[in-house]
């Protein structure tokens, strides 16, 4: 298994709600990251999980909660959102902590 | 601190002609180098990686780059474009920083268009 799936490939949200976002992989990787991509903007880091620790976390507002809770599993918990939040979320993982990252296909966010 | 520059965020050719994406790089410490692509509605694909080894790099579908290390540059190519190859394609920089993890930076994306 090669790949890191996310689910669900699209959600819609209210600003409200409460939602989570999945990242699964079982390639044995130990990094793993959250990335946020606008519309024709490059992605932006958002988190970084090492051995199920938080490594890196880029100044990103508490509304957006991540967690590991094993090496295989990444979530990202989403509460009182805002429309300017709407984008693609994207997970990758690697081996460890060096360059060389493998993507998922991404969740499109939509906060209404 | 690591920066990408891409040259031309919209670059059009000719099905069957060469394509040649620009990328420059800036870098205190050697670099580790990357060309991804993305498909609309899609997650990154990894072309290919420079990591110090050779520097023409020969990755997925055709497609290969070379580190020039007196130009800082990092330019993709492909000798002949396939309408299948009509994508975003991002150049992104990773280096270790003072806390000793690797970040990458990416470049702000070149959209490729494959004319008939």
């Amino acid at each position: 298994d090669t790949e890191v799936t996310q689910t669900p490939k699209h959600l819609v949200m209210g600003m409200t709600n409460k939602k989570s976002l999945k990242c699964e992989q079982h390639m044995g990787h130990r990094a793993m990251y959250w990335y946020k991509q606008k519309a024709k903007k490059p992605p932006e880091l958002m988190f970084v999980y090492s051995y199920e620790k938080l490594s890196i976390n880029e100044s990103v507002p508490s509304r957006f909660s991540p967690e590991c809770p094993n090496s295989s599993l990444l979530n990202l918990h989403l509460h009182a959102l805002q429309p300017e939040d709407s984008a693609l979320y994207l997970c990758a993982s690697s081996q460890d902590l060096r360059p060389g990252y493998t993507f998922g296909s991404g969740t499109r966010l939509t906060v209404v | 601190a690591q920066s990408v520059t891409q040259l031309g965020s919209h670059v059009s050719v000719s099905e069957g002609a060469l394509v040649l994406l620009r990328c420059n790089y800036s870098s205190s410490v050697p670099p580790y180098l990357f060309w991804y692509v993305q498909y609309p509605n899609q997650g990154l694909q990894l072309l290919l990686k420079y990591t110090s080894a050779a520097t023409l790099v020969k990755g997925i579908n055709g497609f290969e780059a070379e580190f020039k290390k007196s130009e800082t540059s990092f330019h993709l190519t492909k000798p002949s474009a396939h309408m299948s190859d009509a994508a975003e394609y991002f150049c992104a920089v990773s280096a270790k920083g003072t806390s000793g993890t690797y970040k990458y930076i990416f470049g702000t994306g070149t959209r490729l268009k494959v004319l008939a």
